[in-house]
């Protein structure tokens, strides 16, 4: 069963603005951690962010996570081609060791 | 970096053909993954294993078996390939514990079943 679900399906950005992307889930988590996976390619661990933890950035990216709401956000700030890919939401159960329960995924296209 | 090896990219499979993916990661994470990925459906959890020799099923085993004899290596099984078997799979693998790490994702396998 999928916990995650992103929105919005698919973004189309212009190269320099911000994307933000969502993620809701159903239970209580662990964690939620954000991946991107480039066409035909495996995917790739962008960040993660506990249950304790509010807001956390890596470079351009900022994730933040409500508890109260079930949900996360995923900023990429000053966007760029390169990071035109699907990107995953994923959670890890309370409990559930590090299995992770992915989403269906968004698609962004950073136009140049 | 943790790298983690899937034998194919491609694989092209007959109906009826047992079917071996293997993957190999050489950083001794204790947890291994067996996802598949279909368009509108993202992910899903085929096998894992969080130590040698043992294996849970994950949301979709049916089809599917796996072996892991060494930690290294967590080989996935198509008893009787199926058409409806032709995806992406993708291994992956985590040190395991509860830790605060992601996991490291395999190139991926695209298996075609005709």
């Amino acid at each position: 069963s999928q916990q995650g679900e992103e929105d919005p399906q698919a973004l189309s950005i212009q190269e320099g603005e911000n994307a933000t992307m969502n993620c809701s889930y159903k239970t209580s988590i662990n964690n939620l951690q954000w991946y991107r996976q480039n066409s035909g390619r495996g995917l790739v661990h962008l960040i993660l962010i506990r249950s304790n933890e509010r807001e956390k950035h890596s470079g351009r990216l900022r994730v933040t996570l409500d508890t109260s709401k079930k949900s996360s956000s995923l900023l990429i700030t000053a966007s760029r081609a390169a990071d035109t890919a699907s990107y995953f939401c994923a959670t890890a159960l309370t409990g559930a060791n590090s299995k992770l329960t992915f989403g269906k995924g968004i698609t962004l296209s950073v136009r140049p | 970096d943790v790298k983690v090896t899937q034998s194919s990219r491609y694989l092209v499979k007959r109906t009826g053909e047992k079917v071996f993916l293997e993957c190999v990661q050489d950083m001794d994470h204790e947890n291994m993954f067996w996802y598949r990925q279909d368009p509108g459906l993202g992910l899903r959890l085929i096998y894992f294993s969080y130590d040698v020799k043992m294996k849970e099923k994950g949301d979709i085993p049916e089809g599917y078996s796996v072996s892991r004899e060494k930690k290294e290596r967590f080989s996935l099984i198509l008893e009787s390939a199926s058409t409806n078997q032709t995806s992406m799979y993708l291994c992956a693998s985590h040190p395991g514990g509860g830790r605060g790490y992601g996991y490291t994702f395999g190139s991926g396998t695209r298996l075609t079943v005709v």
